[in-house]
């Protein structure tokens, strides 16, 4: 399977402690997003890199979110001190750089904040 | 402050006619288009993009129709088959990085 994998699917923890979230984009993209989707809405943008650089955040993206992308390869996207609120579809997507290049996604990592 | 709009939650369609499934933006800056079909317990799927260079795009039973004036674009199916019954989510961005979304519609063709 060459697509954009996440790791766990699911995830079930208490609330105020710490998670973590691993994607894997497509091999040869170089560009990689994350986005929150909650219920009835679509996917919002939380940030993307570009390589290994972080070169866009979104506001939604509070202090307790944390994203990496050490080698330019896979991703992992932290939430320290889970709130109710985070209760969400974290979804990661890569692309390729260049104009108007589609994003590809991953399944996504469900958390549930109990 | 929702910047893609689509105002339609569900839609039916018997197999064989078309689907048109509606997508309104705010943002004139906009300049790439996109739509995605999403199943359950799945990421969304890219379907078909659309540059604002261009008022049409198609591909296969595919097309989608960009109206800048009206900020305005749609996605026709023809025909539609029961495997494309799924959410589908409109996209739009200016950066070519972040993408807005729509709420979707979720689409169910009839047998």
């Amino acid at each position: 399977d060459t697509g954009v994998s996440q790791d766990p699917r699911h995830k079930i923890t208490k609330r105020g402690q710490n998670v973590t979230f691993r994607c894997d984009p497509i091999s040869e993209h170089n560009r990689l997003y994350w986005y929150r989707q909650t219920l009835g809405q679509g996917p919002e943008f939380l940030t993307y890199f570009q390589n290994e650089a972080q070169l866009e955040k979104s506001r939604l993206l509070s202090d307790r979110f944390s994203a990496e992308r050490p080698k330019g390869s896979f991703s992992t996207l932290e939430i320290q001190r889970t709130e109710q609120g985070d209760s969400a579809m974290y979804l990661c997507a890569s692309s390729q750089t260049g104009v108007n290049q589609p994003q590809h996604f991953g399944d996504g990592t469900r958390l549930s904040i109990l | 402050d929702q910047q893609v709009k689509q105002n339609s939650p569900s839609l039916s369609v018997q197999e064989g006619r078309i689907s048109i499934l509606n997508c309104d933006y705010t943002n004139s800056m906009f300049d790439y288009f996109l739509w995605y079909k999403k199943y359950p317990a799945e990421g969304p799927t890219f379907l078909i993009s659309i540059s604002s260079i261009k008022d049409k795009n198609e591909d296969g039973r595919f097309t989608v129709f960009l109206n800048k004036s009206a900020k305005h674009l749609s996605l026709h199916i023809v025909p539609s088959q029961p495997g494309d019954s799924a959410v589908y989510f409109c996209a739009a961005s200016f950066t070519g990085n972040q993408f807005y979304f729509g709420t979707g519609t979720s689409l169910t063709v009839i047998p």
